[in-house]
């Protein structure tokens, strides 16, 4: 059964203070994985897709990286608006009509 | 580009009442997707339609849930009759292909007293 899960489930830290948040996963053949920013409220916001092992995205202080077991969400410097939750997923391939898999989500809090 | 569209926002009812949901994808997504999620979870999918068929519906409690796609545009989810456990946010999400990135919509909060 594909499962993902997100580590730590919550997260604080000072502006500027860099950090990472893990996302470790289980798939029968990985077709995607995918990190999410959503605030309170609000939907899921798409932010990144790996696609292979070894694969690196960045989006201004993010960097996403994928190794065959986890993905890394990296923050570099955060600021205030940074805070919310970060959701992973991933998308299997064989017999995968598409779906999306969640883990629980890492809430972050960035203070001044 | 509009995004995703849903109506209502929030939605309060009594238990064993009916209640609808409406989305409205992104222009020219063929796939929709209904998700669940309940407070501190990630979202659950319900219901995924590519056009206006059903794709995988394998995790929608089908003696109260109920979803459908008209013309393959917009989709309606009901549930009829609600439970406590229903509280919940109902998202709608919309992509160009199965395995494309999907788009949220910004969810319809329910609670069921």
């Amino acid at each position: 059964e594909d499962q993902v899960t997100q580590s730590p489930e919550a997260l604080r830290l000072q502006e500027g203070e860099s950090s990472s948040l893990n996302c470790s996963y289980t798939v029968s053949g990985l077709r995607g994985l995918f990190w999410y920013r959503q605030d309170p409220g609000k939907g899921p916001e798409f932010l990144f897709t790996l696609y292979s092992a070894g694969e690196e995205k960045e989006k201004e202080r993010l960097k996403a990286t994928l190794t065959k077991k986890e993905s890394f969400l990296h923050i570099t410097a955060p600021k205030p608006e940074d805070s919310a939750t970060y959701l992973c997923a991933v998308q299997g391939g064989a017999g995968n009509t598409g779906k999306l898999i969640f883990g629980q989500g890492t809430t972050l809090q960035v203070k001044p | 580009e509009a995004g995703v569209a849903q109506s209502p926002r929030y939605k309060i009812i009594e238990k064993r009442q009916s209640v609808a949901f409406w989305c409205n994808p992104i222009s020219g997504h063929a796939t929709l997707y209904w998700y669940q999620q309940i407070l501190g979870q990630g979202p659950k999918l319900l219901i995924q339609f590519q056009n206006n068929g059903v794709v995988d519906d394998s995790q929608l409690p089908k003696d109260r849930f109920s979803a459908e796609r008209l013309k393959g545009v917009d989709s309606t989810l009901k549930i009829q009759p609600a439970k406590l456990e229903d509280s919940a946010v109902y998202l709608c999400a919309s992509s160009d292909s199965s395995y494309g990135t999907q788009y949220f919509g910004p969810g319809t909060r329910l609670l069921v007293l």
